[in-house]
C-alpha cells in the first residue's frame, strides 16, 4: 500500500523555468491538498481538492496552477518560479465524507530555485 | 484569520520524564484537533486526534482538550530519545475542512 506518493523528491530549477510537482494517491482519498512548509511560517496551504475537476484556493495561491483530472492525481505547477518559491512542499490527502479530518502526507518535495 | 499558536521551543527534557506540549486556537468553531510529528528533513505524521473535552490516551502519549479555554496539549510520558522532533498542533477550521497548522513545538529529549 503506497498511499501517498510526490516525485520528485528533490529539483533545482531556475528562476522564471515552469515546474510540475506531482502528487498521486492510491487510496481514493476524495480531498486532496498542496502545502508549502517554510522556516518561521509553518504548513500554508496553497490549493486544495474536494474531488476530481473541483479545486480552490487556500491561503497562498499565488503563482502555482493546480489541476485534478484522475481522483488519484493532483499535480501542482509554478507557471515561473521565483525564488521566493524555494521551500518543501507536502501534498496531503483526507477520506470524505465521514471522517474526521484527518489528513495524511506524503513525503515532500525540496524544491530550489536558483 | 483563524489561527493556531504554539510554543516555538526547543523544549528540552531528559530521557524518562514527561514532556507537555501546548497549543492554543482561535476559532470556537473547531471540532477535530490534531497531533502530528515531524522529524528532520520528513513528513508530517498523524500521531493523536481528539474531539471531545477530556483526556485520550495512546501509549505513551495523551491528548487533552478544553474548549471553553480553547486550548489542546499533548503529553509524552516516558520520553525517549526518539521523540525528538517538531510537534505540529493542526485544528479544523477551513471552509471545506481544512486544517490550520501551529508552527509546531521542537521538542529535544536528551539521554
Amino acid at each position: 500500500d503506497a498511499g501517498i506518493t510526490q516525485s520528485p523528491r528533490y529539483k533545482i530549477t531556475e528562476t522564471g523555468r515552469q515546474v510540475t510537482l506531482m502528487c498521486h494517491q492510491t487510496w481514493s482519498h476524495s480531498y486532496m491538498f498542496w502545502y508549502r512548509q517554510d522556516l518561521g511560517h509553518g504548513l500554508r496551504l496553497i490549493y486544495y481538492s474536494a474531488a476530481a475537476d473541483i479545486t480552490d484556493k487556500g491561503e497562498v495561491p499565488d503563482g502555482y496552477v493546480v489541476s485534478r483530472s484522475k481522483t488519484e492525481n493532483f499535480p501542482l505547477t509554478l507557471e515561473s518560479a521565483t525564488r521566493s518559491q524555494t521551500s518543501v512542499y507536502f501534498c496531503a490527502s483526507r477520506i470524505y465524507p465521514g471522517a474526521n479530518y484527518e489528513q495524511y502526507f506524503g513525503p515532500g518535495t525540496r524544491l530550489t530555485v536558483t | 484569520q483563524k489561527e493556531v499558536e504554539q510554543n516555538s521551543g526547543p523544549l528540552s527534557v531528559p530521557e524518562g520524564a514527561i514532556a507537555s506540549l501546548n497549543c492554543t486556537y482561535s476559532d470556537r468553531g473547531s471540532q477535530s484537533f490534531f497531533w502530528y510529528r515531524q522529524y528532520s528533513g520528513k513528513s508530517p505524521e498523524l500521531i493523536m486526534f481528539i474531539y471531545s473535552n477530556g483526556d485520550k490516551e495512546d501509549g505513551r502519549f495523551t491528548a487533552q482538550l478544553n474548549k471553553a479555554s480553547q486550548y489542546v496539549s499533548l503529553l509524552i510520558r516516558d520520553s525517549q530519545p526518539s521523540d525528538s522532533a517538531t510537534y505540529l498542533c493542526a485544528v479544523n477550521g477551513g471552509s471545506q475542512g481544512n486544517l490550520i497548522f501551529g508552527k509546531g513545538t521542537k521538542l529535544s529529549v536528551k539521554p
